[in-house]
């Protein structure tokens, strides 16, 4: 079945460092979504990729598409302390009926 | 707007019992998805309805577990003689359509004792 990865699992910076997560998924993907949880909190939807190399920017927030739709890549500019929290990936295939597979997350630590 | 609403939000009960959780979607929501959350992990997808209907239950960890959807809205989530493994949060999310953006509940959180 359809695995989706995500490197890395853990990251710790200092507050206005940057940081990259990457999704890589074993098989071809109509979309992808990308979301946030809080420590505490329920994942929060931040943006869905559709185009092969799409690129989305939400402030300081880059997201990334791969031309092969098989990768992405999320990318925090200058991090802040509300950045702190789980960045999931989730993608889907285009025969799996909405069925949205879900990385295992990296876990996003910003010291002040 | 009214969100995902989840009840009960903490469940404890001893090994052996079963429960339901239930979740009540985003209203007009035609899609509703399960997940499961151990403590630091991913979501693991449980089930999956388009309407009433359940095309993926793939995700269903055995046959203690079972879930329905009625009217189009709200679903029931029972495991039945539940093991300490199933110690979970439970999630649920809807959509306006199956490829669309999740919205997620605040989930519930499970514990067998």
């Amino acid at each position: 079945g359809q695995q989706v990865m995500q490197i890395p699992q853990y990251q710790h910076v200092q507050e206005g460092e940057d940081f990259t997560t990457y999704c890589n998924s074993s098989t071809t993907l109509s979309n992808i979504q990308w979301y946030k949880q809080r420590p505490g909190g329920h994942p929060v939807f931040l943006i869905q990729l559709v185009k092969s190399g799409e690129v989305k920017k939400q402030k300081r927030l880059t997201f990334q598409f791969g031309e092969a739709k098989k990768n992405s890549s999320l990318h925090i500019t200058a991090t802040q302390t509300t950045d702190v929290g789980t960045y999931f990936c989730a993608g889907l295939e285009g025969t799996s009926y909405g069925k949205l597979t879900f990385g295992q997350g990296t876990i996003l630590t910003v010291h002040p | 707007g009214a969100g995902v609403s989840q009840s009960p939000s903490n469940k404890v009960t001893e090994k052996g019992k079963d429960v339901e959780l239930r979740c009540d979607p985003i209203s007009g929501h035609t899609a509703l998805y399960w997940y499961r959350q151990s403590l630091g992990q991913g979501l693991e997808f449980l089930i999956y309805f388009q309407g009433n209907s359940a095309p993926d239950k793939s995700g269903l960890p055995s046959d203690r577990f079972s879930a329905e959807r009625t009217g189009g809205s709200v679903s029931t989530l029972t495991i039945q003689r539940t093991q300490q493994e199933d110690s979970a949060v439970y999630l649920c999310a809807s959509s306006l359509r199956a490829w669309e953006p999740q919205h997620f509940g605040d989930g519930t959180r499970l514990s067998i004792l």
